[in-house]
C-alpha cells in the first residue's frame, strides 16, 4: 500500500490561507488522493479527493503536483472551526482497496 | 437527514465479556466499515462489508466479529478474545467499495475496560 508523509503539526491565524502538504512518492497511476479531517471525539469528515487535476469544493481546494508525488490541501480562509487533524490518504479504484490512515497533521488556528 | 448512527457513545466492558457496538445508516450505501482508533493514532480497518451477508477481514480482525444481515446495519462484536479492546471505534459507509468514493463516518463509540 502506498504511504503518505505529512508534517505532525501546523499553525495558522484566523482568516489566513492554510496550505497543508502531503508527500506520496510511491503513488501508483490509479491511486486517488483523499483528504479527511477529524475533530476531537468525532468521526473523520470527508474534505476532498482527486486523481490528477486540481479540485475545488465548498470546503477546500486540492492542488496535485504534475508528477503526482505530492499534493497540497488549501483552506482559503482558516476559521477556528478548521482546527482539526487532517489526514492525507491514498486509495485505489478497486474493490479490494481501502483507506489507510496515518497520524495526520494537527492544525491549530489562532484568533 | 441521512447519516450514520453509532450507539452507544460510551461503553464499558468487563473482563471475559462480549460487547456489541451498533452501526446503522440510512444513506442507502452498499459498503460499510469498522475502524479502530487508539490515542494519537490514525484509524485501522477491522472489518468491511460490500453487500448484505458478505464481509471481509481488515488489518486487525482478531478478537472481533461482525454480521451484515441488513443493508442498513453492520454491528461489531468485541469478543473476550480481544485482549486490548480499549479504543475509539468508528463505523463508516460508502456508496460502493472503491477508491474514488468518499466514506461517511459516524461519531464513534468509546470502549473502555472496567
Amino acid at each position: 500500500d502506498a504511504k503518505t508523509t505529512q508534517p505532525n503539526s501546523m499553525e495558522s491565524n484566523e482568516e489566513e490561507p492554510v496550505h497543508l502538504p502531503c508527500n506520496h512518492s510511491t503513488i501508483s497511476g490509479t491511486d486517488y488522493i483523499h483528504w479527511y479531517r477529524q475533530l476531537p471525539s468525532q468521526g473523520p469528515e470527508y474534505v476532498i479527493h482527486g486523481l490528477t487535476s486540481n479540485v475545488n469544493n465548498r470546503m477546500a481546494s486540492l492542488a496535485i503536483a504534475e508528477d503526482r508525488k505530492s499534493s497540497t490541501l488549501i483552506l482559503h480562509r482558516a476559521t477556528l472551526r478548521d482546527a482539526a487533524v487532517y489526514y492525507c490518504i491514498l486509495s485505489g479504484p478497486y474493490n479490494t482497496d481501502k483507506l489507510i490512515f496515518g497520524t495526520g497533521t494537527r492544525l491549530q488556528v489562532f484568533p | 437527514d441521512g447519516g450514520i448512527t453509532q450507539s452507544p457513545k460510551y461503553l464499558f466492558r468487563k473482563e471475559g465479556q462480549n460487547v456489541t457496538l451498533s452501526c446503522e445508516q440510512n444513506l442507502n450505501h452498499d459498503a460499510m466499515y469498522w475502524y479502530r482508533q487508539d490515542p494519537g493514532q490514525g484509524l485501522r480497518l477491522i472489518y468491511y462489508s460490500q453487500i448484505v451477508n458478505d464481509f471481509q477481514k481488515g488489518d486487525i480482525a482478531e478478537g472481533y466479529s461482525v454480521s451484515r444481515e441488513k443493508k442498513e446495519s453492520f454491528p461489531l462484536t468485541v469478543t473476550s478474545a480481544q485482549k486490548n479492546p480499549t479504543a475509539f471505534y468508528l463505523c463508516a459507509s460508502s456508496p460502493y467499495r472503491g477508491g474514488n468514493q468518499p466514506q461517511h463516518f459516524g461519531d464513534g463509540t468509546r470502549l473502555s475496560i472496567l
